[in-house]
């Protein structure tokens, strides 16, 4: 089965910062990443899909990008509405799999 | 416009079978796949199996001795049987579309006696 792993874990932050979360995959997923954000009681929204192609309707301070395995997202000028649980899916081959989750917070 | 949505009971006895049924509107079975999620309360998410346009499907190794999906595409329902249930699988459990695009909106399973 494929790993995601996904740091930090938790993160908290000023408005206006910019903040990155990566997943690192155990083996070649090529572009098969995708991001997700989570409110409470939510189901995830989709943000980025093919390791870097934004979703409709999402803002386009949200960005990510792909250096070998590792995969980042990352968000330009943190909002008031950004807080919540980030997380990472590889859908290259099943299992498919997602990173554990980061916890953002306003700080 | 794509809309999924999980129904089922809220609470399974333990050792009893969990049957949820995803009603989808807006796109096609025979052209989309739709998977299920589930996440235990406080934790991650984790992708349970699912079935293509086609018919086949897939499975998580962890799950694939108690688990089934299927569908009526006549009734856009994709159908999730899951048997032997045990506490850890309280959770709320999601079906997604469309490469994980579209979820619905999640339905609490409480495995308890």
């Amino acid at each position: 089965d494929i790993q995601m792993t996904q740091s930090p874990a938790s993160l908290s932050a000023s408005l206006e910062e910019i903040v990155t979360i990566t997943c690192q995959a155990s083996q070649d997923i090529g572009n098969w990443l995708a991001w997700y954000q989570q409110k409470p009681g939510k189901s995830p929204q989709l943000l980025i899909y093919g390791a870097t192609s934004l979703a409709d309707g999402v803002p386009s301070r949200f960005s990510g990008s792909r250096s070998g395995t590792q995969y980042s997202l990352k968000i330009s000028r943190l909002q008031v509405e950004d807080p919540g649980i980030y997380y990472c899916l590889q859908g290259y081959s099943a299992p498919y799999t997602f990173g554990a989750g980061t916890k953002l917070e306003l700080k | 416009q794509v809309q999924l949505k999980e129904s089922g009971p809220g609470l399974v006895q333990p050792s009893q079978t969990l049957s949820l049924t995803c009603t989808v509107s807006g796109f096609s079975l025979t052209s989309n796949s739709v998977h299920w999620v589930r996440q235990p309360p406080g934790k991650g998410l984790e992708w349970m199996g699912g079935i293509w346009g086609d018919g086949s499907t897939d499975y998580n190794s962890a799950l694939k001795s108690r688990l089934s999906i299927s569908r009526d595409t006549s009734k856009s329902q994709v159908f999730l049987k899951m048997n032997s249930l045990q506490t850890d699988d309280t959770a709320i459990y999601f079906c997604t579309s469309d490469w994980f695009a579209y979820w619905g909106q999640g339905t609490l399973v409480t495995v308890s006696s």
